[in-house]
């Protein structure tokens, strides 16, 4: 059983549509943070959540983290190009120490 | 300077050779990782070291053998490894002992074994 569910695992959507992507478990999690990751390269850290119901913006990008802190969201507005990507949450337990938790991945394509 | 490097970029290496990755940060953190990426999966780590001592190892097969000679160096000793070992390996650092963990990733390493 996978300890972070993300879904969808693929998304191909054309340019200037608007997305979500979830990030669910039945445990809590201490932080929640959102990376993506372009081929052949590293996952770069886009945001990171505490607090349960924070809701944070980074330009077209809304990051969410439930109120109960086992549940977060990713939506991206009027998606472009550049956004294609892995799209990977991850998650530290206050029992797993310095391990984070990787959801599977999201990957996505828009097309122009 | 917010950057973690890796080298080399890529890596191919014979069943019987012996290399060495490197990974440099100069953030002040205290803890470093190695992760292992397979095509479209996330990472799988590998060895977390906090304030220079290996404090996780994840059941790695001894033909890997990580090292990290001060807070600012990590590296990852490869020997006699297998095909399936190909992957991208990435090194990741962090404050050590916060809740929230911002690991921060370097471009990792694409590694080919013959």
């Amino acid at each position: 059983t996978q300890l972070l569910e993300q879904s969808p695992q693929f998304l191909s959507i054309q340019e200037g549509e608007n997305l979500t992507v979830y990030c669910n478990s039945s445990s809590v999690f201490s932080s929640l943070q959102w990376y993506r990751q372009e081929p052949g390269e590293g996952p770069v850290l886009l945001v990171t959540v505490v607090t349960g119901g924070e809701v944070k913006k980074l330009k077209r990008l809304t990051f969410q983290f439930g109120d109960a802190r086992k549940d977060s969201s990713l939506h991206i507005t009027a998606a472009q190009p550049g956004d294609t990507g892995l799209y990977l949450c991850a998650g530290v337990r206050a029992t797993s120490g310095s391990r984070l938790t990787f959801g599977e991945g999201t990957q996505l394509t828009v097309n122009p | 300077d917010t950057e973690v490097t890796q080298t080399p970029k890529h890596l191919v290496m014979g069943m019987t050779n012996k290399k060495s990755l490197k990974c440099e940060q100069h953030m002040g953190h205290r803890a470093m990782y190695w992760y292992k990426q397979k095509a479209k999966k996330p990472p799988e780590l590998m060895f977390v070291y906090s304030y220079e001592k290996l404090s996780i190892n994840e059941s790695v097969p001894s033909r890997f053998s990580p090292e990290c000679p001060n807070s600012s160096l990590l590296n990852l000793h490869l020997h006699a490894l297998q095909p399936e070992d190909s992957a991208l390996y990435l090194c990741a650092s962090s404050h050590f002992g916060l809740a929230a963990n911002e690991q921060f990733f370097g471009p990792g390493t694409r590694l080919t074994v013959l």
